[in-house]
């Protein structure tokens, strides 16, 4: 199974909005709303930022949102500011029913706040 | 609070076995939908999903180095162990554990652990 696909990195201006792609399959992200993604600062573990798509965990800002069409997931974040440059993670499931798929992680990419 | 922690070598030689252990608090291992999974990350390059085991037992490894890994859990003890056999250095990476919740997603990450395969 192959990693998802995502851009090597993004940038964006303090205040503006960026969007990450996650490119898949139509045996993972199209096949299930399963898409989680993951925000990495340098030297730290991952933080999960958002789950099943579009659902956002206690905690994390409402600037951070979810979305997917066919085999592409998205991750939006308005208002940029300078603590979001980090590294991005998505990652889908595959391979079967719900209790039975695998995890598969995108490429990461790379958001610079200018 | 829910916390987890990876323990083990940070050097281990070509062809010898690693076994790292992660060792967590404020969950159960026997609650339904958990999970513990492993995942790890080479210097400077993406995550990459490892292994996986449920609270009842259901274990998925991923495909290209299943031959290699076995994962098990102790849910008396809080831990769920990873070995890794027939290291190499290609496998030099850090080594996280990560609760895995409602077959959706990895809700709390442990600090990672840098392991090294060099002679």
């Amino acid at each position: 199974q192959s990693a998802l696909t995502q851009p090597a990195s993004v940038s964006g201006s303090p205040g503006q909005s960026i969007t990450i792609s996650c490119t898949g399959t139509s045996s993972d992200i199209g096949s299930n709303n399963l898409v989680s993604w993951y925000q990495q600062h340098p030297g730290k573990a991952p933080k999960f930022m958002i789950y099943e798509v579009n659902k956002r965990p206690s905690g994390v800002s409402n600037r951070f949102s979810g979305s997917k069409s066919g085999n592409t997931a998205s991750l939006t974040i308005s208002g940029l500011q300078g603590e979001d440059e980090a590294d991005y993670y998505c990652c889908s499931y595959a391979g079967g029913s719900y209790v039975d798929s695998s995890p598969l992680f995108g490429g990461g990419t790379k958001l610079t706040v200018l | 609070q829910i916390t987890l922690k990876e323990s083990g070598p940070t050097l281990v030689k070509p062809t010898q076995t690693l076994t790292l252990t992660c060792t967590f608090s404020g969950f159960s291992l026997s609650t339904s939908a958990v999970g513990v999974g492993w995942i790890r990350q080479p210097p400077g390059k993406a995550l990459e999903w490892v292994a996986l085991i449920y609270w009842n037992d259901n274990i998925r490894y991923t495909s290209f180095l299943k031959s290699r890994l076995t994962i098990t859990k102790d849910t008396s003890k809080n831990q769920v162990v990873l070995t890794m056999t027939d290291m190499d250095p290609v496998d030099t990476a850090t080594y996280y554990c990560a609760r895995h919740k409602q077959y959706t997603h990895f809700d709390v990450w442990g600090r990672g652990t840098l392991v090294t395969v060099s002679s």
